[in-house]
């Protein structure tokens, strides 16, 4: 089975800290995802990426950017932590189907709560 | 860009058959997934309609309408461990391989 790992569970940090999300998946997946989640509002994109230091934008990349220097890891980056910013982050990954029947792999997600 | 709409709780007693609908705006799509997602864990794959018509898993079906701009996830003999949060998905055709999410929908069973 895939296994995406994030790098942790719980994680507090103070307003205007910089804040690392590590993500890393063991299956040679192209694609990489960041979602975050928020009570009625389901999963939304922050960025995504289908190669090895490409990215593009999702529906909410603002105040956050990633990096992605190899195909396993991508790392989401909140360059100075605010209060709207507390929610769960969701890491996933999935391989390229030209018919669009990918399936995403999800790990277990990072609380990130600023305070 | 893409628009997915879901009820956002539903509710059916242990044994019943439930249905989430899912209806999207979009200007093009592949096709539609479908996740589940218990508390505090992890969303997880259930299925896919890449066509128009009906896909069976077991206990679980999806349907899909290009036309109606509509599917749906159908449980049946439904058990406690259903409880939980699922959510219709779509991939769009353009900007990398970008998936959507709706807001989810909670399926509560009761005894």
């Amino acid at each position: 089975d895939v296994k995406v790992t994030q790098s942790s569970r719980y994680l507090v940090k103070r307003t205007g800290e910089k804040v690392f999300l590590e993500c890393v998946q063991d299956m040679d997946h192209e694609n990489m995802f960041w979602y975050r989640q928020d009570p009625g509002l389901g999963l939304r994109l922050i960025y995504f990426s289908y190669d090895v230091k490409m990215k593009e934008k999702g529906d909410i990349p603002e105040g956050y950017s990633v990096s992605r220097e190899k195909k396993e890891r991508f790392s989401l980056i909140l360059e100075s932590a605010s209060t709207n910013q507390t929610s769960m982050y969701l890491c996933a990954s999935s391989r390229t189907r030209t018919g669009g029947n990918e399936k995403l792999f999800f790990g277990s997600g990072t609380q990130l709560s600023v305070l | 860009g893409q628009s997915l709409e879901q009820p956002s709780e539903v509710t059916a007693v242990e044994g019943a058959i439930v249905q989430i609908n899912c209806t999207y705006q979009t200007s093009g799509f592949y096709g539609l997934s479908w996740y589940q997602q218990h508390d505090g864990g992890a969303p997880t794959f259930l299925s896919y309609n890449g066509l128009d018509g009906l896909e069976e898993t077991g206990r679980f079906s999806s349907f899909l309408s290009r036309s109606d701009s509509y599917g749906y996830l159908l449980l049946q003999e439904l058990q406690m461990k259903d409880s939980a949060s699922y959510f219709c998905a779509v991939r769009e055709p353009t900007g990398g391989f970008k998936t959507i999410f709706g807001a989810g929908t909670r399926l509560f069973v009761k005894a």
